[in-house]
């Protein structure tokens, strides 16, 4: 149990362009989905945390008009990078909180590797 | 704010020399310390939850322990198979936590190479 899906695993766009990527809670609901970037040999770094039907909160120097998030239903979360620079390339990951009280792990989908050339 | 410090930063064993990996930790209420497996270009696998110094837990050739400032994840015993990077990470009280109300803060993690 706990299935979380990422899609896509991998994308390559062109500067300008905008990505979307999906996150879904397979079997499972998750009112609570977070999405997290991680540069080689680097930590994760938690970027935003997406609730079911609410705004979005933003970690501090995370863009929120560059990361748009929406978390449209219990099941499914969506990160959009829009205008998308080099700088923006990297490993996006993004998680769900199983409800089960406050020390609930949370899973993780398989990541998308952004290329933006 | 939660920090989280794991080391050494590699470890390269040979199968079935045991070792341990430390995850050092700094944190305002404590409401769960995680360790995650990472594969190369796949997202975390979910190991062990510890919530409270004592607290001990394995699966397989993994074992888990708290103390009210580290974690070890010992590792018995190991397989090529085990080679992975192992992440340590913490929920801390929702006034100090920099990983949003019920998000995680991560260590940088131990690339474990486990050699045959």
């Amino acid at each position: 149990g706990a299935v979380v899906s990422q899609h896509p695993s991998r994308v390559i766009c062109k500067s300008g362009t905008s990505v979307k990527i999906e996150c879904r809670s397979l079997d499972f609901q998750a009112t609570t989905m977070f999405w997290y970037r991680q540069f080689p040999k680097q930590s994760l770094m938690l970027m935003a945390t997406s609730n079911e039907g609410s705004k979005a909160t933003y970690e501090q120097g995370v863009e929120k008009d560059k990361f748009l998030i929406n978390h449209a239903s219990l099941t499914l979360s969506t990160l959009t990078v829009t205008s998308a620079h080099p700088e923006d390339s990297s490993f996006y990951i993004c998680s769900a909180l199983q409800a089960g009280g406050l020390g609930s792990p949370l899973h993780f989908g398989n990541g998308t590797r952004l290329t933006v050339t | 704010e939660d920090q989280v410090t794991q080391s050494p930063e590699a470890l390269r064993l040979q199968e079935g020399e045991s070792s341990s990996l430390n995850c050092s930790y700094t944190v305002s209420g404590l409401r769960g310390l995680f360790w995650y497996r990472q594969d190369p270009g796949k997202g975390p696998e979910f190991l062990f939850t510890l919530y409270s110094a004592g607290e001990e837990k394995e699966k397989e050739r993994l074992k888990a322990t708290l103390t009210k400032k580290e974690s070890f994840l010992h590792i018995t015993a190991p397989k090529p198979e085990d080679s992975a990077t192992y992440l340590c990470a913490v929920r801390g009280a929702l006034e100090s936590s920099g990983g949003g109300a019920d998000g995680l803060t991560f260590g940088k993690g131990t690339h474990l190479i486990i050699q045959p």
